[in-house]
C-alpha cells in the first residue's frame, strides 16, 4: 500500500514568489493535515481538511492556505513568499487519530 | 503557547539500556497521545499512542506511560539499539469531536543511542 506521497521534494523559491505544495493521501484516508518544522523547531499545524472542507487552521497568516479534492488529494498555497518560510512541509494523512506522514517538501526561500 | 512540552532537546543512552523519554501537556482535554520518530529529511513516523482511559501501552521494545493528574507522559525502549537513534515528537489531540483532529506536537528530544 502507498504511503503519503509530497512533490515537490526540494523546491527553491525567491522572496515575494508564490509557491504550491502538493500531497496525496493513504488510498481510504479522508483527513489531510499539513505541518511546517522550521528548522531547529518543531512541528507547527499548518491546516486541516476532511471531506474537502477546511475543518482548522493553526496561527499562521492568510497567504498560507490550501485545499482538499474530491480525491482527498491536497494542495498547499504559499503567497508572497519569506525568508522564514524556509522550512520543511509535512503533509500527514488519517482515517482516525494516528496521522501517517509523508517525506516532506523542503522549501527555501531566498 | 507551548502545551505539549518535552523539555530535554537531546538524551544519550548506551546500546542495550533503556531510554525513557518525557512529555509533559498542559491542555487537560487532550484525550489521545502520540510518539513519532523522526530521522533527518524524513516524515515522522508512528510509533505508538495512548488513550486517556489508559495508563500504558506496549508494543515490542516501545511502552507508553500516562499520568493524567500530573499530565504526563513518557516513552520506554528496552532494549535500546543504535537504528533507535533520532529525533522523538509526542504529540497530543482532543479527538474528532472536540477541538479537531489535529495533533499538538513537542518540540522533540533527540535520542542517541551509543555503541
Amino acid at each position: 500500500e502507498a504511503g503519503v506521497t509530497q512533490s515537490p521534494t526540494h523546491l527553491i523559491k525567491t522572496r515575494g514568489q508564490q509557491v504550491t505544495l502538493r500531497c496525496s493521501p493513504i488510498s481510504g484516508h479522508t483527513s489531510v493535515y499539513w505541518y511546517q518544522q522550521a528548522l531547529g523547531l518543531g512541528l507547527q499545524f499548518l491546516l486541516w481538511y476532511d471531506e474537502g472542507e477546511e475543518r482548522n487552521r493553526g496561527n499562521f497568516p492568510p497567504r498560507f492556505s490550501g485545499r482538499q479534492f474530491p480525491n482527498y488529494s491536497s494542495e498547499l498555497n504559499v503567497n508572497a513568499l519569506e525568508l522564514e518560510d524556509s522550512a520543511l512541509y509535512l503533509c500527514a494523512s488519517s482515517l482516525f487519530v494516528e496521522a501517517f506522514f509523508g517525506q516532506g517538501t523542503r522549501l527555501t526561500v531566498v | 503557547d507551548q502545551q505539549v512540552k518535552q523539555n530535554s532537546p537531546s538524551l544519550s543512552v548506551q546500546e542495550g539500556r533503556i531510554s525513557i523519554l518525557n512529555c509533559d501537556y498542559t491542555n487537560s482535554m487532550f484525550d489521545y497521545f502520540l510518539w513519532y520518530k523522526k530521522y533527518p529529511a524524513e516524515g515522522p513516523t508512528f510509533l505508538i499512542s495512548i488513550s486517556s482511559i489508559k495508563d500504558k501501552n506496549e508494543d515490542g521494545r516501545f511502552t507508553v506511560f500516562l499520568n493524567k493528574s500530573a499530565k504526563h507522559l513518557s516513552l520506554h525502549i528496552v532494549p535500546s539499539q543504535p537504528g533507535d537513534s533520532a529525533v522523538y515528537f509526542c504529540a497530543a489531540s482532543w479527538g474528532i469531536t472536540g477541538g479537531g483532529n489535529k495533533l499538538t506536537f513537542g518540540t522533540g528530544t533527540q535520542l542517541k543511542v551509543e555503541l
